[in-house]
């Protein structure tokens, strides 16, 4: 069954410490994808890679890292240096050619 | 930079009645153009999408979309919806290669019974 998993689908976490995201793909994308989505703000790209190794920040990085060591996979880290982590997180892929992106489930994470 | 603009955040309709869901982008340059659905709790899932050629495509669950490049617009049309279409639509953009997405702040269509 091909697609991309996220786990957990829920998270909740106390303020300060650090959580890592899980995202797995087993489309053979070369591309993959963090969005954050908050109520009436649409997504908004955190961090891409094209390729293994590689990453690149987007239009609001601050207080998260990730890392892409295999193609599979590209966890996200909300650190305690993010201000608001709650919200809903996307993972996605895609590919050349392949034009549109594939979505996750999400994870709904919960900071109190 | 490029932006998406989905110029009703909420849109009520009637069961059986027509829709239409309103995307406008900024960019005049060649563009993909794509319209996802999400349903609560759920990622997203593509309706359908314009690469290039015919101006009206079609997509799933009965949806179409017409790109119109001189008024830079991308709008979502079904012309007799059901309460299954309650959810919220996204109109996105891709310009050149990149693959980089940009989403618009999305339309939550709710169907009336």
């Amino acid at each position: 069954d091909g697609g991309i998993t996220q786990s957990p689908k829920y998270l909740f976490r106390k303020e300060g410490q650090n959580v890592t995201l899980s995202c797995e793909q087993n489309l053979n994308h070369d591309a993959m994808y963090w969005y954050r989505q908050d109520p009436g703000q649409g997504l908004r790209l955190i961090y891409y890679s094209q390729i293994v190794n590689d990453f690149q920040k987007g239009d609001i990085a601050e207080g998260y890292s990730v890392s892409r060591e295999k193609k599979e996979s590209f966890p996200l880290t909300v650190t305690s240096a993010q201000k608001n982590p709650t919200a809903f997180y996307l993972c996605a892929a895609g590919g050349a050619g392949a034009y549109e992106q594939y979505f996750g489930p999400g994870t709904r994470l919960t900071v109190t | 930079a490029q932006s998406v603009t989905q110029l009703d955040s909420q849109v009520p309709v009637f069961e059986e009645a027509p829709v239409e869901l309103r995307c406008n982008y900024s960019s005049s340059v060649s563009v993909y153009l794509f319209w996802y659905v999400q349903y609560p709790n759920q990622g997203l899932q593509l309706l359908l999408k314009y690469l290039s050629g015919s101006t009206l495509v079609k997509g799933i669950n009965g949806f179409e979309a017409e790109f119109n490049k001189s008024q830079t617009s991308f709008h979502l049309r079904k012309p007799s919806v059901h309460i299954s279409d309650t959810a919220e639509y996204f109109c996105a953009v891709s310009v050149g290669t990149g693959n980089q997405f940009y989403f618009g702040t999305g339309t939550s269509l709710t169907v009336i019974p």
